[in-house]
């Protein structure tokens, strides 16, 4: 079973608006992480965020995570036509369990 | 090596041959994941090696399944007597070691089963 779970499953947005995507999980975590998909290739890391961490910049990228609802989200800033792609929740456990479970993504679709 | 590397990347078969991936993860990464992604689907997790350790394989997904690490390095996952459900990518993944955070992926191998 899925430990994350992303809402919305797809977006659609014009280019230059900001796109959020939430995810949810259902264990305590050490970390939480965001990874990127373009079609038809392998996944690569975005951003980690601490368990004791509530909110972290990377360039365009902002997330948030609120341990007491078991929640996190992604906000993509002035988004462009190559931010395109799927995005994916990874929650790493304490230690004794490194099985990094991924969600289920969400299809962002960035409109030019 | 400078990435994760996969291969074969697309692998067609018949139903019942075994098929065999081979993964090579980053220079001394001790961590090393597969993963399977079935069309427009999240990852399932199948397997995880850490160093010397025994291998969490609670995801494998029948007993056709099978993953072995050599020297602590390359990985290779067999898929004894392959359905078509076993259609799918299978990504592998190395980081430096257990709960180091960032996973480094390869480009997948997409098995097709006729």
């Amino acid at each position: 079973s899925q430990q994350g779970e992303e809402d919305p499953q797809a977006l659609s947005i014009q280019e230059g608006e900001n796109a959020t995507m939430n995810c949810s999980y259902k264990t305590s975590i050490n970390n939480l992480q965001w990874y990127r998909q373009n079609s038809g290739r392998g996944l690569v890391h975005l951003i980690l965020i601490r368990s004791n961490e509530r909110e972290k910049h990377s360039g365009r990228l902002r997330v948030t995570l609120d341990t007491s609802k078991k929640s996190s989200s992604l906000l993509i800033t002035a988004s462009r036509a190559a931010d395109t792609a799927s995005y994916f929740c990874a929650t790493d456990a304490y230690f004794g369990n490194e099985k990094l479970t991924f969600g289920t993504g969400t299809r962002l679709t960035i409109i030019p | 090596g400078a990435g994760v590397s996969q291969s074969p990347s697309n692998k067609v078969t018949e139903k019942g041959k075994d098929v065999e991936l081979r993964c090579d993860p980053i220079s001394g990464h001790t961590a090393l994941y597969w993963y399977r992604q079935s069309l427009g689907q999240g990852l399932e997790f199948l397997i995880y090696f850490q160093g010397n350790s025994a291998p969490d394989k609670s995801g494998l997904p029948s007993d056709r399944f099978s993953a072995e690490r050599t020297g602590g390095s390359v990985s290779t996952l067999t898929i004894q007597r392959t359905q078509q459900e076993d259609s799918a990518v299978y990504l592998c993944a190395s980081r430096a070691g257990p709960n180091t955070g960032e996973l480094f992926f390869g480009e997948g191998s997409r098995l097709t089963v006729l």
